[in-house]
């Protein structure tokens, strides 16, 4: 039983496409993040969403929307995709806000590559 | 200069070994500071967690330590084994701001048999 699922695990595009990278977890969290890895291994916050609404939102480009059906599932959709968008993509969930003293879950990651 | 500055930057060891991966960080004041271990290919998995005003927090062969005054954290591993081969990141989440969570670029740590 994964806690924290990506999908895609691999994913190769052409400049200039349309993308979304879907994130599910199972341990009835109420905050999920998305985090950028690049290729020198630096982990950055994107985005976070506490049940449902946006929390953290840092300095991303416009082109990346996150989207939250559900306290369960965080999606990232990305436009107009550029070569410097290429990364691993992590999705992570925590019981109660960044702040707080409890473990983040990670998923595997999504690893990107823009052709 | 990144707020939160680990080394070393890579280190060889020989199974069973003990080693100490540090952590400097000027991030103050803080909600927490955590420790996550990053296999290759795979998310990070929480070890250790400390509030500022902890200075120690264990989770087996893992040893995390904290000095405020000077600002270092250490992670101790003790009678390491293969599967210790990883990434180990310390990371920063500032009291007044929880969208700073800030990350360090890591220790690779390699245990040679």
């Amino acid at each position: 039983d994964t806690a924290v699922s990506q999908t895609p695990k691999y994913l190769v595009t052409q400049m200039g496409n349309d993308k979304s990278i879907k994130c599910e977890q199972n341990l009835g969290h109420d905050t999920m993040y998305w985090y950028k890895q690049d290729s020198k291994k630096f982990l950055k916050i994107m985005f976070s969403y506490n049940n449902k609404e946006l929390i953290i939102n840092e300095t991303v480009p416009n082109r990346f929307s996150p989207k939250s059906p559900d306290k369960a599932h965080l999606n990232l959709h990305i436009n107009s995709l550029e070569l410097g968008d290429s990364a691993v993509y992590f999705c992570a969930s925590s019981q109660d806000l960044p702040t707080s003293n409890q473990p983040q879950h990670f998923g595997d990651g999504t690893r990107l590559s823009i052709l | 200069k990144n707020q939160v500055e680990q080394s070393p930057q890579s280190l060889i060891i020989l199974e069973g070994k003990n080693c100490t991966l540090q952590c400097n960080y000027t991030v103050s004041p803080f909600s927490n500071l955590r420790w996550y271990k990053q296999d290759t290919g795979r998310g990070p998995v929480s070890l250790t967690i400390m509030t500022f005003s902890e200075n120690t927090k264990s989770n087996g062969r893992y040893t995390a330590t904290l000095d405020a005054d000077t600002k270092q954290s250490s992670l101790h591993i003790t009678a390491s084994q293969l599967s210790d081969s990883a990434s180990y990141i310390c990371v920063v989440t500032p009291y007044s701001s929880a969208s700073k969570i800030i990350f360090g670029s890591g220790t690779r740590l390699s245990i040679r048999p």
